[in-house]
């Protein structure tokens, strides 16, 4: 069945830092891509997402690319603030319209 | 705007107690899910709601039951709480002709004790 994998966390940087969080994916088509972000004792907020290879979806200065041939959806930001602390989940929307959900990457920000 | 609206935000339950998780939206979404998030584990689909009146199992539906009367209205029920069900639960829902993915509620914290 469909599944995504992201990278485990945390993932800890100093403040200004490049940031990458990678997330690969399995699935038969071409299923749309997200990335959510959940702050501390918060719900999830869609942060960005991508329908189809090559799209690229940007937001809030994160942006990952969906990769067809690398079944890859890694999220980037040039450099990371400290009210970037949350953790981030990667998923897939299925041919049913249901999520599949990555482990979730928590993004520690140090000043 | 509400958008998805989850209550109560707080619960504690004793064993074998039940409850009600409320869960409505305002955006006339066909789709609604419930899903319960544990630590490390992400985020699993407990049951799901295609339109009123039809819902189906996810991927742990154990223990707990839903209807869908209304389209804005998906409550979640525990039939007879364990402590296995201590968890973090958020309702979403979804437009599927729209583009903008789901819309989650702001999640209900339970300890079963």
């Amino acid at each position: 069945g469909d599944s995504v994998t992201q990278m485990e966390g945390p993932v800890t940087l100093s403040e200004e830092a490049f940031l990458t969080i990678n997330c690969t994916y399995t699935a038969t088509g071409y299923p749309s891509l997200f990335w959510y972000v959940q702050y501390p004792g918060e719900g999830l907020q869609l942060l960005l997402k991508a329908t189809k290879a090559d799209d690229k979806g940007s937001n809030k200065g994160f942006e990952a690319t969906y990769r067809k041939e690398t079944t890859s959806f890694h999220l980037e930001k040039g450099s990371v603030q400290v009210s970037d602390s949350a953790v981030y989940f990667c998923a897939l929307m299925d041919s049913n319209y249901q999520l599949i959900w990555g482990a979730g990457t928590k993004l520690i920000i140090k000043p | 705007n509400a958008g998805v609206t989850q209550t109560p935000k707080f619960q504690v339950l004793k064993t074998g107690q039940s409850m009600t998780l409320q869960c409505a939206q305002d955006m006339n979404h066909e789709y609604m899910s419930w899903y319960r998030q544990d630590p490390g584990m992400g985020l699993r689909l407990i049951h799901y709601s295609v339109g009123a009146g039809i819902t189906d199992q996810g991927e742990v539906p154990n223990g707990y039951n839903v209807s869908r009367s209304t389209t804005e209205d998906f409550p979640l029920r525990l039939l007879s709480a364990a402590p296995s069900q201590t968890s973090v639960y958020f309702c979403a829902s979804i437009n599927p002709g729209g583009n903008y993915g789901y819309t989650f509620g702001s999640g209900t914290r339970l300890t079963v004790v």
